[in-house]
């Protein structure tokens, strides 16, 4: 496929349920970001991964937040004990290059997620 | 936290016309981009403008930057329905930080 995908496209959980988000971002891309956007509001940060190091996860809200991209190309975003706040379209983006200076980032069309 | 903040929240016009978008931020920042998203295709990248340079063109696109003042605007000539979406500012001082958007509806 030409560009980033995401599945599942929807996912409804039920609170307190574990849910895990998938990535594939565009081959050969060296960059990854995941972004948790609420209804009517810009994407927010979540964590970077250059290949398969994640060089930046400060904006990760919880530790029941975790991601990982073992072999630098999928990667998944989990969250444990899904809360209802956790509510939101959590979209991935990849880029061609190392780090984000200067670079074009391609986004998947996301994940909404709906905790119950 | 958001750092951008676009002006207007909405804007509404006809077909053929101008639409002017405008963002703030508030730190330093390496460059500055400008997203489109919609239902259809998600969030696309328009164009990036880095921190020396004040304008960019792209099509029917034209991006100024002023860190002077911290603002940038998106002035999208000859409107077609198809451009309703919402736009987004995106500041890059290590990592992208995007704003809470405009909503432009081009009516036809």
């Amino acid at each position: 496929g030409a560009g980033v995908s995401q599945s599942p496209r929807y996912k409804v959980a039920k609170r307190g349920q574990d849910v895990a988000l998938r990535c594939d971002p565009i081959s050969g891309h060296v960059s990854l970001f995941w972004y948790q956007q609420a209804l009517g509001q810009g994407p927010e940060f979540l964590t970077y991964f250059q290949n398969e190091a994640q060089l930046d996860k400060s904006g990760l809200p919880s530790d029941r937040f975790f991601a990982e991209r073992p072999e630098g190309s999928v990667s998944t975003l989990k969250i444990q004990r899904t809360q209802q706040e956790d509510s939101a379209v959590y979209l991935c983006a990849s880029s061609f290059l190392a780090g984000i200076f200067y670079n074009e980032q391609f986004f998947g069309p996301g994940t909404r997620l709906t905790v119950l | 936290s958001q750092q951008g903040e676009e002006d207007p929240q909405a804007l509404s016009i006809q077909e053929g016309e101008n639409a002017t978008m405008n963002c703030s931020y508030k730190t330093s920042i390496n460059n500055l981009q400008w997203y489109r998203q919609n239902s259809g295709r998600g969030l696309v990248h328009l164009i990036l403008i880095r921190s020396n340079e004040r304008e960019k063109h792209s099509g029917r696109l034209r991006v100024t930057l002023d860190t002077s003042k911290k603002s940038s605007s998106l002035l999208i000539t000859a409107s077609r329905a198809a451009d309703t979406a919402s736009y987004f500012c995106a500041t890059d001082a290590g990592k992208l930080v995007f704003g809470k958007g405009t909503k432009l509806t081009v009516n036809p």
